[in-house]
């Protein structure tokens, strides 16, 4: 079975700074996706980034990043120049390269971002 | 983009009573949708996977009696939660896959349910 690790519950930061986000797994799997979702006070999910895992290159969208450790099962989410907008609830999430599988979700790291 | 609408947002039910939520993909076909409850400060925790035109297939310790799925068109999916109980209450969050096979699950903006 898959499970996904998420070993900061809360975590703040000044507006600006840069902040990273701890995120580890467990599988067998050779080949699987790695998500980062976002969920603000709306509740409304927001997929920030994806990783497919037998790409080497860690994934990249805007001011988003990660850091993709396939042998050391890590996936760190680190976020520059943090905005007000960035605070909400971050989950990292698992799923299997198969048509109809599940994703797996982490517990969650609730982002403050402080002005 | 892919949109993925739930219908009601909110609903507030007394006890013993059931409710249905809609999900729907607009604008894609979606042959699975996958249902989620979250309570509050938790994470999310699937429910049941939806293939349209089969039965829905349930995570263990999920009563499928009590919480019926029917994934009737590839374009929505209704989650019934019977006899409804406080401890029910809960954010209920539905997702869709697109089709063709794009390894990406697009999220419903949630139903709250609140059973008095």
């Amino acid at each position: 079975a898959q499970t996904v690790t998420q070993s900061q519950p809360e975590m703040s930061v000044q507006e600006a700074e840069t902040v990273t986000l701890s995120c580890t797994y467990d599988t067998s799997e050779n080949n699987y996706y790695l998500f980062w979702y976002k969920q603000p006070p709306s509740r409304q999910m927001i997929l920030v980034i994806r990783q497919e895992a037998y790409k080497q290159q860690n994934a990249t969208e805007n001011r988003f990043s990660v850091n993709f450790q396939k042998a050391a099962k890590s996936f760190s989410l680190k976020i520059s120049d943090s905005q007000l907008g960035d605070t909400a609830m971050y989950f990292c999430a698992f799923m299997k390269m198969n048509r109809d599988d599940k994703i797996i979700f982490g517990k969650g790291t609730r982002l403050h971002i402080l002005p | 983009g892919a949109v993925v609408s739930q219908h009601p947002s909110w609903v507030i039910c007394k006890s013993g009573t059931s409710v249905k939520i809609e999900c729907r993909s607009l604008d894609f076909q979606a042959t699975t949708m996958f249902w989620y409850r979250q309570f509050p400060k938790q994470s999310l925790m699937l429910m049941a996977t939806s293939n349209e035109g089969s039965k829905a297939t349930y995570e263990q310790g999920v009563e499928k009696d009590k919480f019926l799925i029917n994934h009737a068109s590839l374009t929505l999916s209704t989650l019934t939660v019977t006899s409804a109980h406080p401890e029910d209450s809960s954010f209920y969050i539905c997702s869709a896959r697109v089709v063709p096979v794009r390894d990406e699950q697009f999220f419903g903006p949630g139903t709250r349910l609140t059973v008095l």
